[in-house]
């Protein structure tokens, strides 16, 4: 089993919609959670940074944590075209740092 | 902020040449890493360092993969001779301490034929 599990996509919604994006992760070590987002032909920028079970909101994204599934989920309220881009999880344990593989979005106008 | 500056943005070589890439870390952050980035793997941990000391290079593929950090402010990844499955998405990060999230730069696009 991998250390994290994330479905790649693409995932195509339309504009304005709520998206749910989600890992899987099989160490309960793991004690920061993470979220990127990577345009194109760019870097990847972190988005949201969450420590314990539950939600952290920032604007139109909410990270959500459940350790005891092991499942991580980022949602993004009212959706824009400029949402589209590949987000990655990301998990930390004593300088260990593991990613998901990515998931492709596309919000269609 | 300048953040994570890297350098070259795209390489273009023939296989057997020798390629460096080039990265300057936030200022403060203790800790340097290099990563490479394809379609099949995702993003994979080439090196890190702390402190400009190398803590975990056993996501170095080969022997012809090399990464110096002789100073806290720059940083270089090495690949001699090249080949051309080495072409992938080189991106450098860097973070203050080890439970501190990353930050990318905007990575070097290799390229060789």
């Amino acid at each position: 089993q991998k250390e994290v599990e994330q479905d790649p996509g693409p995932l195509s919604v339309p504009e304005g919609a709520i998206v749910s994006l989600n890992c899987t992760y099989s160490n309960s070590a793991f004690q920061y959670f993470m979220w990127y987002r990577q345009y194109s032909r760019k870097g990847p920028e972190l988005l949201m940074y969450t420590y314990s079970s539950g939600n952290k909101e920032d604007g139109r994204f909410t990270a959500q944590v459940d350790k005891s599934s092991k499942y991580i989920s980022l949602f993004i309220r009212d959706s824009q075209p400029s949402d589209s881009a590949t987000y990655l999880c990301a998990m930390i344990n004593d300088d260990k740092i593991i990613f998901g593989k990515g998931t492709r979005l596309h919000i269609l106008p | 902020d300048a953040g994570v500056i890297q350098s070259p943005r795209h390489e273009v070589t023939e296989m057997g040449q020798e390629v460096t890439l080039r990265c300057k870390p936030i200022s403060g952050h203790n800790s340097l890493f290099w990563y490479r980035q394809t379609m099949m793997r995702g993003l994979e941990l080439l090196i890190y360092f702390n402190n400009n000391v190398p803590i975990d290079d056993s996501g170095m593929p080969e022997d012809r993969f090399s990464a110096k950090m002789p100073n806290a402010s720059f940083s270089t990844l090495k690949i001699q001779p090249s080949e051309p499955r080495d072409s992938a998405v080189y991106f450098c990060a860097s973070n203050r301490d080890s439970n501190s999230p990353l930050h990318f730069g905007n990575g070097t696009r290799l390229t060789v034929t």
